[in-house]
């Protein structure tokens, strides 16, 4: 079994602050875990994703992530927020060998103060 | 490359009217998802092929919800008929197999009235 539980389902900062949001998983194979974002109508487009190697990883849009075994967290953080981040952030965990599918946590919209 | 392709982006039906989404997904991705977004929240599969074969159907509602994928390709996705809680954003995804990236449509947003 997995799921993912994101804290906070609204967060707002000011533009050029730093931007945290988390992500808390479980699953009961080693995790394959996901950022996932969502533009106004749009589908979801992939951030960055953690696969068993390097814990703190890199994405698109100055985004990044660090896997922490023993918090079970995946927070996603970006150092100084623009106003074009402003979008639903998804959480997800899977697919791994032994587990078929990704789940997603419910989200976290991103507003951005001017 | 083109992505993932959905239509129509938009359907408003009255209950118990059929309605059908499709979906074209990259070219050469043999796995296809169908995915329910309920407001306010994250996606969940419906219906995953591989090929034309669906493997995991297991939260597809089968007594109003079917979905086919003929020849390997696109896919469709229909209810019959539809009630009001069905009223979601469905979302189609492509990737070249399970366990690679999935790459996802804009959706269909339903509203049933």
């Amino acid at each position: 079994a997995q799921s993912v539980t994101q804290l906070g389902s609204h967060v707002s900062v000011s533009e050029g602050a730093l931007v945290l949001l988390r992500c808390n998983y479980s699953s009961s194979v080693p995790p394959y875990l996901f950022w996932y974002v969502q533009y106004p109508n749009q589908g979801l487009q992939l951030l960055l994703k953690y696969t068993s190697a390097a814990t703190l990883v890199k994405g698109i849009n100055g985004f990044e992530a660090e896997f922490k075994k023993s918090e079970t967290s995946f927070h996603l953080t970006k150092p100084s927020a623009h106003m074009s981040d402003a979008a639903e952030y998804f959480c997800a965990v899977g697919p791994n060998f032994g587990n078929e599918k990704l789940t997603f946590g419910t989200g976290t919209r991103l507003t951005i103060i001017p | 490359e083109a992505g993932v392709v959905q239509s129509p982006r938009y359907k408003i039906i009255e209950k118990k009217q059929p309605v059908a989404f499709w979906c074209n997904p990259i070219s050469g991705h043999n796995t296809l998802y169908w995915y329910l977004q309920n407001l306010g929240q994250g996606p969940e599969l419906l219906i995953r092929y591989e090929n034309e074969e669906a493997v995991d159907d297991s939260q597809l509602p089968k007594d109003r919800f079917s979905a086919e994928r003929l020849k390997g390709v696109d896919s469709t996705l229909k209810i019959q008929p539809a009630e009001l809680g069905d009223s979601a954003v469905y979302l189609c995804a492509s990737s070249l197999g399970i366990y690679n990236e999935q790459f996802f449509g804009p959706g269909t947003r339903l509203t049933v009235l």
